[in-house]
């Protein structure tokens, strides 16, 4: 199993541009979660989709946020425009829900440079 | 609403010191509880994991205990190696609810 993939590792672009973020869950999984880190404010969950269904969204910071999960493999996170202050680490999580608890999976993590 | 708190780090240890990472929670209902580790690089991975009380997390010579007494869930190793050096993620999560509510995190070094 290739686990979650991410792409790109990493990006670097200038304020005012459009950043879009890929996330590829592991196969099957039909919860998939979007987080962000920072130093200040640790990790925060960002939105997360069940089915590919937005189920909550209250974590996405502003309007220039967006995520989107168009089949059950691929999901983006889309930041326009994007700002100083969006600078993290993204990373993206999938997991199973079969009636128990089951652990998420992460991704490696999209590290997001906006200068 | 639910909230994780953990020790302050960062936490520097010695090779083969005893470590405990403090972590306690606040929720309605009976969480599950979990500690995830991410190494330097790397996203977070499941370390262990404890679904009602008294049961016991393990995984790599860790250790934690889901209290409810207490409302804790303290990680615990015996003999800490460099290896371990990561940054430690206490979360719980509510039953119906796919949401984990993460910890600040705690850095941890250990050194030869």
């Amino acid at each position: 199993d290739a686990g979650v993939i991410q792409s790109p590792r990493h990006e670097v672009t200038e304020m005012g541009q459009e950043v879009t973020l890929r996330c590829k869950p592991i196969s099957g999984h039909d919860y998939l979660f979007w987080y962000r880190q920072t130093m200040m404010r640790g990790l925060e969950l960002l939105i997360y989709f069940n089915n590919n269904v937005p189920i909550d969204d209250s974590g996405m910071p502003e309007d220039r946020f967006s995520a989107k999960m168009p089949n059950a493999s691929f999901s983006t996170l889309k930041i326009q425009p994007s700002e100083p202050r969006d600078s993290a680490v993204y990373f993206c999580a999938s997991s199973l829900s079969s009636g128990r608890v089951d652990e998420q999976f992460f991704g490696p993590g999209t590290r997001l440079t906006v200068l | 609403g639910d909230s994780v708190t953990q020790m302050e780090g960062p936490v520097t240890l010695s090779e083969e010191a005893f470590l405990t990472i403090n972590c306690t929670y606040t929720a309605t209902g009976y969480p599950s509880l979990f500690w995830y580790v991410q190494y330097p690089g790397e996203g977070l991975q499941l370390l262990l994991k404890a679904t009602k009380a008294d049961d016991k997390g393990s995984n790599k010579g860790f250790e934690a205990t889901y209290r409810k007494e207490t409302t804790s869930f303290h990680l615990e190793k015996g003999s800490v190696q460099v290896s371990d050096s990561a940054v430690y993620f206490c979360a719980l999560r509510n039953f119906g609810n796919e949401k984990l509510t993460f910890g600040t995190g705690t850095r941890l070094t250990i050194i030869p």
